[in-house]
């Protein structure tokens, strides 16, 4: 069964359009993790919940905003998509420093 | 600044073959790594970890080096199949308290049957 489960798998917006991608976990742990990752390359943490405390990178956009209402959810907000921002989006979780689990990820396609 | 990275983007072999996968790591505090494989499509799936206490660790077919003295990390996958391409990335842990992953660039590993 999956441990972690991103809706959609594919994600179609248009440009400036706001959008919400999803994750849910099944093992609840206590840190989650959103990454971007584009064509070839490899994921870039955009931030992580530790708990209910947020935590971003430093070079990660405004445009991305995050929300965690409980343990097993996690939501990526992407304010004004951009083309820029078409990617893989992948959730991960981890208990503390132990190994992170990554779900499917969601495909966004900016048009 | 942290960086991990890889020496070759594409390794092609044979079915039946071991494979090696390198990355070299230049945060010499790093005292976690992990090898990740991803398949077209789908998420990394977690392969094989070794904190930096130990310099081998195997697992089912899988075996990971690390030398701490030269900042060298490898994935050796025995008897190759056509199941194992995908890209692989090791990662370092950079977090404290957390597993703040700093990936590699990544390398295809192309299995011919």
């Amino acid at each position: 069964d999956a441990m972690v489960i991103q809706n959609p798998r594919y994600q179609v917006t248009q440009f400036g359009k706001p959008v919400t991608l999803s994750c849910s976990q099944t093992l609840n742990h206590n840190v989650m993790y959103w990454y971007q990752q584009k064509s070839s390359q490899a994921p870039k943490l955009l931030f992580h919940y530790y708990d209910k405390d947020f935590n971003n990178e430093a070079d990660t956009p405004d445009n991305f905003q995050s929300r965690r209402p409980n343990t097993s959810f996690c939501f990526l907000d992407i304010r004004s998509p951009g083309l820029g921002d078409a990617a893989m989006y992948l959730c991960a979780i981890g208990r503390g420093t132990d190994t992170q689990y990554f779900g499917p990820g969601t495909r966004l396609t900016v048009l | 600044g942290e960086s991990v990275g890889l020496h070759l983007p594409t390794l092609s072999v044979q079915e039946g073959d071991n494979s090696i996968i390198n990355c070299a790591y230049s945060n010499s505090a790093s005292d976690y790594f992990i090898w990740y494989k991803q398949e077209s499509g789908k998420g990394p799936q977690f392969i094989i970890d070794i904190r930096s206490n130990m310099d081998k660790r195997q697992g089912q077919r899988v075996t990971v080096l690390l030398n701490k003295t030269v900042k060298h990390l490898s994935l050796q996958i025995a008897a190759t199949q056509p199941g194992d391409s995908a890209v692989y990335f090791c990662a370092e842990n950079g977090g404290t308290g957390f597993q703040k992953l700093v990936f590699g660039t990544g390398t295809r590993l192309l299995v011919s049957p």
